[in-house]
């Protein structure tokens, strides 16, 4: 079974502050996604990766910046944390070929204060 | 944009009673249809993937799609407990190499 480990699982930070979340994959996929999840608004895409070396913009990139890497590797950044920033960030990993199924972490719960 | 709409936003059912969600997308050309399972602030996990008009089963979970009424159903036979979740609707397109979600129905399964 595909395995996606996020790091931390919980972290407080407070504003102006540097967070970095990690997101590690063993199932050699192409692809990995950053999404943030918050009430009323479902998962929404942040950055996203097609393989080490790139990234894209998702829906929502303002305010963060992602890094892959690696194949295995993909961090989200918020390089100046805000309150709005507080939610719950999932990582997934997927194959590039037929868009098929996503592999989720457990999410990293994040607090800016 | 591709719009993904789920419905209802939550639903309680008795054990054994059958559970329907809904989903509804905007955009026809789409390819891929899944059914996620969150358990609360959990990561999601599959539970059926549909590509063509019909249905598919996998298990108690029963994925009905028909693509000219742009609507896609998620059907749970004999719900339990611990069914007790929220159901995310997926829907890819390959063309831009997108997967978007809806907002997620909350099951709640009473024994």
């Amino acid at each position: 079974e595909a395995a996606v480990t996020q790091s931390p699982r919980n972290k407080v930070a407070v504003t102006g502050g540097k967070v970095t979340l990690s997101c590690n994959q063993t199932n050699n996929h192409n692809n990995m996604y950053w999404y943030r999840q918050d009430t009323g608004h479902g998962l929404r895409l942040i950055h996203y990766s097609y393989g080490a070396g790139s990234t894209e913009k998702g829906d929502i990139p303002d305010g963060y910046k992602a890094s892959r890497p690696s194949q295995e590797n993909f961090s989200l950044i918020l390089e100046l944390a805000t309150p709005s920033q507080t939610s719950v960030y999932f990582c997934a990993s997927g194959d590039a070929v037929s868009n098929e199924r996503l592999f989720f972490g457990h999410g990293t719960k994040l607090s800016v204060l | 944009q591709q719009k993904v709409q789920q419905s209802p936003e939550s639903l309680t059912v008795s054990e054994g009673a059958m559970a329907s969600l809904n989903c509804t997308f905007s955009d026809g050309t789409s390819n891929n249809f899944r059914w996620y399972r969150q358990h609360s602030a959990k990561g999601l996990e599959v539970l059926v993937s549909i590509f063509s008009d019909g249905e598919k089963e996998e298990g108690r979970f029963t994925a009905h799609l028909n693509r000219a009424n742009l609507h896609v159903s998620l059907h749970i036979r004999e719900p339990q407990p611990s069914d007790s979740a929220v159901y995310l609707c997926a829907v890819s397109m390959i063309s831009n190499n997108r997967i978007f979600f809806g907002d997620g129905t909350q099951l709640v399964v009473k024994p």
